[in-house]
């Protein structure tokens, strides 16, 4: 098993591009989640999506969207890119039917994002 | 949200037994308490959890006194390899989404010294 997996692993973007990171997870979860890491900080959330074919928002979820597209994948879309979204993201999957509650997470290795 | 307070940064040297104490005040009372680990360019990685007592693995011990406003990961004999930034959570549900969230703080960044 891969576990978590995301694309790309580094991305330099100019400010106003468009992008979409992608996640998989191969563990058969049924919840995923979207957290950004900036330089010093923990981790905040950004989406999160407890079931396929639904999404919530989180701490910080301004500037970005989310798709689940099937129950292994889950989608963070930038649509306009900001030089306050440079930050370090990273996806995550729990097999929790309610997104959090006391399950393990799973995190992938990250996308390094640089908005210019 | 509830919060977590943990210290934030640690120096031990190597061999040592490191504690990292968290406090969570407001811990509801189906709330369990998380620990994660996280080394530098990657994602943070589960250790422990547990929800009162104490819980013992294979890489450390998590020690929650009966109020459980409190817990204590214990780390053994801490090698260069431990050095990272390890988090402290409590869930929150969130009555509105009829969710429940995990929050990180910033953790405690531990330096293990030769």
């Amino acid at each position: 098993n891969a576990g978590v997996t995301q694309t790309p692993k580094f991305q330099v973007l100019k400010t106003g591009q468009s992008m979409t990171l992608q996640c998989a997870q191969d563990m058969n979860h049924n919840s995923m989640y979207w957290y950004r890491q900036d330089p010093g900080m923990g981790l905040r959330l950004i989406y999160y999506s407890a079931s396929e074919g639904t999404t919530d928002k989180g701490e910080v979820p301004n500037g970005y969207n989310v798709s689940r597209l099937n129950k292994r994948e889950f989608s963070l879309r930038l649509e306009s890119a900001a030089p306050s979204q440079t930050s370090v993201y990273f996806c995550a999957s729990s097999e929790a039917r309610l997104a959090g509650y006391q399950e393990t997470q799973y995190f992938g290795p990250g996308t390094r994002l640089l908005v210019l | 949200l509830a919060k977590t307070t943990q210290p934030i940064s640690m120096d031990s040297y190597e061999g040592q037994e490191v504690n990292i104490t968290c406090s969570h005040n407001n811990i509801a009372t189906n709330d369990y308490i998380t620990w994660y680990q996280q080394f530098p360019s990657q994602g943070p990685r589960f250790i422990i959890q547990g929800y009162k007592t104490k819980v013992t693995n294979e890489v450390a011990s998590l020690f929650i006194p009966a109020d459980r406003k409190s817990s204590t990961l214990s780390l053994p004999r801490v090698s260069l390899s431990d050095t990272a930034v390890y988090y402290c959570l409590v869930g929150e549900l969130n009555s509105g989404a009829g969710s429940y969230q995990l929050t990180f703080g910033k953790g405690t960044k531990l330096s293990v010294i030769p």
